[in-house]
């Protein structure tokens, strides 16, 4: 069965600090890869996503992806954070190409940004 | 657009009561997903439908039941609801496989 690591529970920056986020997935063979972020009291929204073509994918707000498929990963990058990214953020993924394919959540990543 | 409508926001209950959580998309998606989100666990499926007419088991099915009653809604039943389903309730669509979920807003239920 398809799973999603996110090893990092909480991270703590100060502002102006690079992020990166680790998210390891198992599954052998093609997969939909996305990355979710939940402001506070908000529900999930898209940063950004993979499907195919270049490995190295750039969402919004300054975001970026890179899928290394021989590492089984999807980590997420941004070069400098700002207090507003404060957030939890989740990395998914979809296996495969049926109709019937699940999106499985990993157990998600809180930043929190000192101002 | 109103994009994913989920009801009640807020809801509690009693061991044992019984409730459906309603949702609806107005995007023309043809698959579904209830989730349910609890701290330090991320989100989990609980019940999926690919397209209208099939539902399928996501990973903790247990306890409740779905109908996706035609390609809009997507409703979530707890027959008898146990202080563990006290979560945040999350429905989402997509238009199929090579395509992002949208999110619900969530339903906080609490069951005491």
């Amino acid at each position: 069965a398809q799973s999603v690591s996110q090893h990092n529970h909480h991270v703590i920056l100060s502002e102006a600090a690079s992020l990166e986020l680790g998210c390891n997935y198992s599954y052998g063979g093609t997969v939909n890869l996305f990355w979710y972020v939940q402001y506070p009291g908000q529900h999930l929204q898209l940063l950004l996503k993979y499907f195919s073509g270049d490995p190295l994918v750039k969402g919004i707000k300054g975001f970026e992806a890179e899928f290394i498929k021989s590492k089984f990963s999807f980590n997420l990058r941004k070069p400098s954070v700002q207090w507003s990214d404060t957030a939890e953020y989740f990395c998914a993924v979809n296996a495969g190409y049926s109709s019937a394919s699940k999106i499985i959540f990993g157990s998600g990543t809180r930043l929190s940004i000192r101002p | 657009n109103a994009g994913v409508t989920q009801t009640p926001k807020f809801q509690v209950l009693k061991t044992g009561q019984s409730m459906t959580l309603q949702c609806a998309q107005d995007m023309n998606h043809n698959s579904m997903y209830w989730y349910r989100q609890d701290p330090g666990m991320g989100l989990r499926l609980i019940y999926y439908s690919a397209s209208e007419g099939t539902t399928d088991k996501g990973e903790v099915p247990n306890g409740y039941n779905v109908s996706r009653l035609n390609k809009r809604e997507f409703s979530l039943r707890l027959e008898s609801a146990a202080p563990s389903q006290t979560s945040v309730y999350f429905c989402a669509s997509r238009t199929g496989m090579s395509t992002e979920a949208f999110f619900g807003q969530g339903t906080r239920l609490t069951v005491v």
